[in-house]
C-alpha cells in the first residue's frame, strides 16, 4: 500500500494566486481529514469528509478556502486567493472509522506551501 | 479545539537514557493515541490506548493510561538519536470520529 499521497509536496506562489492541493486517501479508508500546521498554531483540523461528504467544516478559516472530495480516491483543498499567512504545511490523513473500531489516522508527507 | 496538553514541551535528554511525555485532556475518551512527527515529515501512529486499559507496550515503547486523572504517559525506554522527533497525544471524542490533538513535545536526543 502506497500510503496518504498528497501533491505537490512544495508550492510557492505569490499572493492572490490560486492554490490546489491535491490528496488521494489510502483505498478503502471512509474518512478524510484536511490539517494545516504552523509554529504558532499547531495542528489544527481544517476540514473533515466521511464517505465523501464534508461532515464538518468548521475549521477552514475563511470563505478563501474549498474542499472537495468528489469520490473515495480523491479529494482537493483549494486557496483562493491565497495571502502569506496561508503559508504552513498542510496535511492530509484518512481512516477507516467506524462505530466499533477506533480511528487512528493516516498521514500523508503533506505540502509545504508558502506564499510570496 | 485542542484537547490533550502535552508535558513538557520541550525535552533533550542523552542517548540511552528514559525519556518520558505527558498528556492531559479534559472530557470522557473512548481512546488515546500517540504519534510521531520527524521534522519534515507528516505524523505516524506509535500506539493506541483504550479507556479501560491501564498499560500497554509496543517495542521500547510503554504508554500508560489514568482516566481519573484524565492522563496518559509516553516512555520510551534506552533512547537513540533516531528518537528525535516531536511526540503528539491524540484523544477521541465521543459523538464523532475526529481526533482532538495536543500541542507536541519536541523531543531532542543528543548522541
Amino acid at each position: 500500500d502506497a500510503g496518504v499521497i498528497q501533491s505537490p509536496r512544495h508550492e510557492v506562489t505569490e499572493m492572490g494566486q490560486e492554490v490546489t492541493l491535491r490528496c488521494k486517501p489510502i483505498s478503502g479508508h471512509n474518512s478524510l481529514f484536511w490539517y494545516r500546521q504552523t509554529m504558532m498554531r499547531g495542528l489544527e483540523l481544517l476540514i473533515y469528509f466521511n464517505n465523501n461528504v464534508p461532515i464538518d467544516d468548521s475549521g477552514m478559516p475563511e470563505d478563501r478556502f474549498s474542499a472537495k472530495m468528489p469520490n473515495a480516491s480523491f479529494s482537493t483543498l483549494k486557496i483562493q486567493p491565497s495571502e502569506p499567512r496561508d503559508s504552513a504545511v498542510y496535511f492530509c490523513a484518512s481512516s477507516l472509522a467506524t462505530r466499533l473500531t477506533p480511528d487512528t489516522q493516516y498521514f500523508g508527507p503533506g505540502t509545504r506551501l508558502t506564499v510570496l | 479545539s485542542q484537547q490533550g496538553e502535552e508535558d513538557p514541551q520541550a525535552l533533550s535528554i542523552q542517548e540511552g537514557e528514559n525519556a518520558t511525555m505527558n498528556c492531559s485532556y479534559k472530557t470522557s475518551i473512548n481512546n488515546l493515541q500517540w504519534y510521531r512527527q520527524n521534522s519534515g515529515r507528516g505524523l505516524v501512529h506509535l500506539i493506541l490506548i483504550r479507556s479501560n486499559e491501564r498499560e500497554k507496550h509496543s517495542g521500547r515503547l510503554r504508554v500508560t493510561l489514568d482516566t481519573s486523572k484524565k492522563s496518559s504517559s509516553l516512555l520510551i525506554t534506552a533512547s537513540r538519536a533516531a528518537d528525535t522527533a516531536s511526540y503528539f497525544c491524540a484523544t477521541d471524542e465521543d459523538s464523532n470520529y475526529q481526533l482532538i490533538w495536543g500541542a507536541g513535545t519536541k523531543l531532542i536526543i543528543k548522541p
